[in-house]
């Protein structure tokens, strides 16, 4: 199972909008709506925004969102914050019961 | 507070053997599948194994199978994940993850497994 393809790296100054793709097959993000956000700092564990393609757990920020056309999936981070910077992979379950993760986008605010 | 706790990782030589171990806590840990996730140094996240409520599906990524076995033991609450024939590229902090059908939350805090002569 290859890797979802994520950018490497995207940045906005604070107040802005981004958003990072990740582009998978059918077998994968087009084939499924479990396709789920992490954010993870240096030295940290990640951390769970966005699930089911478009869906924040408790305590997420409505500043994230996401959402899914075919075969990739997008997170959207409004109104860009100093805390935002971090990497972000995103997730998905596989037409062979197994999990996909992306290659990571790192995000930088200027 | 729903919590994963990792334990076990450690330096082992390559073709050596070593168990990791997940306390759960928090939460009713026997109506959840788990799995374990790698990250290798300064590399992205790498899905390794997970194992349903029951254990009655368990499955694995192409590039541990036949090598690792996930377990589980519902009354200790406690997820494990056994390593044998250890390379190299096993190097990397496991973490264990609560499955929430498609999703992770929450995870543990890690533990390093270093594969070194």
């Amino acid at each position: 199972q290859s890797a979802l393809t994520q950018p490497a790296s995207v940045s906005g100054s604070p107040g802005q909008s981004i958003t990072i793709s990740c582009t998978g097959t059918s077998s994968d993000v087009g084939g499924y709506n479990y396709v789920s956000w992490y954010q993870q700092h240096p030295g940290k564990a990640p951390k769970l925004m966005i699930y089911d393609v478009s869906n924040r757990p408790s305590g997420v920020s409505n500043r994230f969102s996401g959402s899914k056309s075919g075969n990739t999936a997008s997170l959207t981070i409004s109104g860009l914050q100093a805390e935002d910077e971090a990497d972000y992979y995103c997730s998905s379950y596989t037409s062979s019961s197994s999990y996909v993760f992306g290659t990571g986008t790192k995000v930088t605010v200027l | 507070e729903v919590q994963l706790v990792e334990s076990g990782g450690g330096l082992v030589k390559p073709g050596g053997s070593l168990r990791l171990s997940c306390a759960a806590s928090g939460f009713t840990f026997s109506s959840y599948s788990m799995n374990w996730v790698r990250q290798a140094p300064g590399k992205g996240l790498e899905w390794v194994s997970s194992i349903s409520s029951s254990s009655s599906y368990i499955y694995y990524a192409d590039s541990v199978k036949g090598r690792f076995t996930i377990s589980r033991d519902n009354a200790k609450n406690s997820l494990y994940l056994q390593m044998n024939s250890l390379r190299a590229e096993d190097t990397a902090v496991y973490y264990c993850a609560r499955d929430l059908g498609g999703s992770y939350l929450p995870w543990g805090q890690g533990t390093l497994v270093t594969v070194s002569s």
